[in-house]
């Protein structure tokens, strides 16, 4: 059992550039989510999707872009890197009620210098 | 808006102490509540959820939780903390409508000391 798979664990990346996190999720969920975790600030919401084809803006959007082509599949686009993105994302998905808990993957830590 | 407080950043207990985590939430009805363990490098794991009836709810790893409703809290416990439970603990609150995310709390980390 996968579950939520992050790809990929680390990354160092330099103020600009550009890069693509991906989530997979076996579990045929409809929901995904995709969460920052920052020091004393908890889990931000940046981008959901409640199903192929949707995404919406959570708490936290600017400065990235989402794309959901595949159920399985979430990808989180960062198109210009800037240090305040520095931190550890979080991918989760889950039933589409509101009654069913979160799946999260173990995270990408990514680092903008 | 709905949100959730956890009023306490960090928390050490003796191993075989009790433990209370506090949480409390701002939400107009009836909420659905969450508690999340994170151990260092891992993703989160779910701890227990309450969403109606008994408000006393028993979770994974001997945790449980109490919903009080007059008081807008949902603490976590366990009677007897053992090391490996050193974590971080993220308590949430479910949104009022299908399609939209949890909102979580700032966590409270917690170390155990031997």
């Amino acid at each position: 059992n996968a579950g939520v798979t992050q790809t990929p664990k680390f990354r160092v990346l330099k103020t600009g550039q550009s890069m693509t996190l991906l989530c997979a999720q076996d579990m045929n969920h409809e929901y995904m989510y995709w969460y920052r975790q920052d020091p004393g600030m908890g889990l931000r919401l940046i981008h959901y999707s409640v199903g192929e084809g949707t995404t919406a803006k959570g708490e936290v959007p600017d400065g990235y872009n989402v794309s959901r082509l595949k159920k399985q599949n979430f990808l989180l686009g960062l198109e210009s890197a800037a240090p305040s993105q520095t931190s550890v994302y979080f991918c989760a998905s889950s039933y589409p009620d509101r009654f069913s808990p979160l799946h999260f993957g173990n995270g990408t830590r990514l680092t903008v210098t | 808006a709905q949100s959730v407080t956890q009023p306490d950043i960090h928390i050490t207990v003796s191993e075989g102490a009790s433990l209370e985590l506090r949480c409390n939430y701002s939400y107009g009805a009836t909420p659905y509540l969450f508690w999340y363990v994170q151990s260092p490098g891992q993703g989160l794991q779910l701890l227990l959820k309450y969403f109606s009836g008994d408000t006393l709810v028993q979770g994974i790893k001997g945790f449980e939780a109490e919903f009080k409703r007059s008081q807008s809290s949902f603490n976590l416990r366990k009677p007897s903390v053992h090391w490996s439970d050193a974590a971080e603990y993220f308590c949430a609150v479910g949104a009022n409508q299908a399609g939209t995310a949890l909102i979580f709390g700032k966590g409270t980390t917690l170390s155990v000391s031997s």
